[in-house]
C-alpha cells in the first residue's frame, strides 16, 4: 500500500529565510510524487512533482524539491521565502505503472513571519 | 477557460437528508476523484472513476454515493448514511492514458464546503 508522511504539522519561518517542507514516502514500486499548496477555504494547486529523470526538481513560485530514493524522501524547499507562501502544504505519492488515485498526506502549514 | 467547476461553494444538510455536490471537468480528462478533507487528517479519497459507467470505492465510501454517466460529470450524493458528513469536499481529475504519462498530476476544484444543521 501506499503512504506518505508529512512529519511535520507546522513549520515556521522567518521571511527572507530558506524554508524546507519534509515528505517521506512508501511505495512498492517506484514513485510519481507531487506537491501541492492550498490557500484557504480552495482547492489545491499543483506545484511540481517527480517523474524521472534529474533528482531536483523545479515547480511554480520559485519552488524546487529533491528526489532522494535511498531515503524515500521528497523534501520541498524554497531559497527565500515570502509571507504570500504561507498556506497549507501537501505531499502526495502515485505507484508507477498504475492508474490508482494520488495518496497524500496529512500536509504541513507553512507560517511565514515578517 | 478549461477546469474543474464545483458547486455549490456552501452547502448545509439537515439530519437524515441526502445532498448531491457536483463536479463537471472540461479537462478531457478520463479519471475523476472525491476527496474529503477534515482538519488535521489531510485528504481522504472517497470514490473515483478511471471511466465511464465505472467507478471503485476509496479508504471512506461508506455513506456516500456515486455515478458516472458522461466523462465531464461525477456527481458525489452524501446520504443520511453519513453519520459525519461536515467536511470539505474536493473534486479532481487527471489523465490515465500510458502516453501522457508526464502528465499524471491531478486538477482540483475550488471545493465544496458541506455543514450539518
Amino acid at each position: 500500500a501506499q503512504s506518505v508522511a508529512q512529519p511535520e504539522d507546522q513549520v515556521n519561518v522567518a521571511e527572507g529565510n530558506p524554508l524546507t517542507v519534509k515528505c517521506t514516502y512508501s511505495v512498492s514500486g517506484n514513485p510519481y510524487l507531487f506537491w501541492y499548496v492550498q490557500y484557504p477555504n480552495r482547492g489545491l494547486q499543483f506545484l511540481l512533482k517527480y517523474i524521472t529523470g534529474d533528482n531536483l526538481v523545479k515547480g511554480s513560485y520559485g519552488f524546487e524539491a529533491e528526489f532522494n530514493k535511498s531515503q524515500t524522501s521528497f523534501h520541498l524547499k524554497k531559497p527565500s521565502a515570502l509571507v504570500s507562501d504561507s498556506a497549507l502544504y501537501f505531499c502526495a505519492v502515485r505507484e508507477r505503472g498504475g492508474n490508482t488515485p494520488l495518496v497524500f498526506g496529512k500536509g504541513t502549514r507553512l507560517s511565514v513571519i515578517a | 477557460d478549461g477546469g474543474i467547476t464545483q458547486s455549490p461553494k456552501y452547502l448545509f444538510r439537515k439530519e437524515g437528508q441526502n445532498v448531491t455536490l457536483s463536479c463537471e471537468q472540461n479537462l478531457n480528462h478520463d479519471a475523476m476523484y472525491w476527496y474529503r478533507q477534515d482538519p488535521g487528517q489531510g485528504l481522504r479519497l472517497i470514490y473515483y472513476s478511471q471511466i465511464v459507467n465505472d467507478f471503485q470505492k476509496g479508504d471512506i465510501a461508506e455513506g456516500y454515493s456515486v455515478s458516472r454517466e458522461k466523462k465531464e460529470s461525477f456527481p458525489l450524493t452524501v446520504t443520511s448514511a453519513q453519520k459525519n458528513p461536515t467536511a470539505f469536499y474536493l473534486c479532481a481529475s487527471s489523465i490515465t492514458k500510458a502516453k501522457y504519462l508526464e502528465n499524471t498530476e491531478a486538477f482540483f476544484g475550488q471545493g465544496t464546503r458541506l455543514t450539518v444543521v
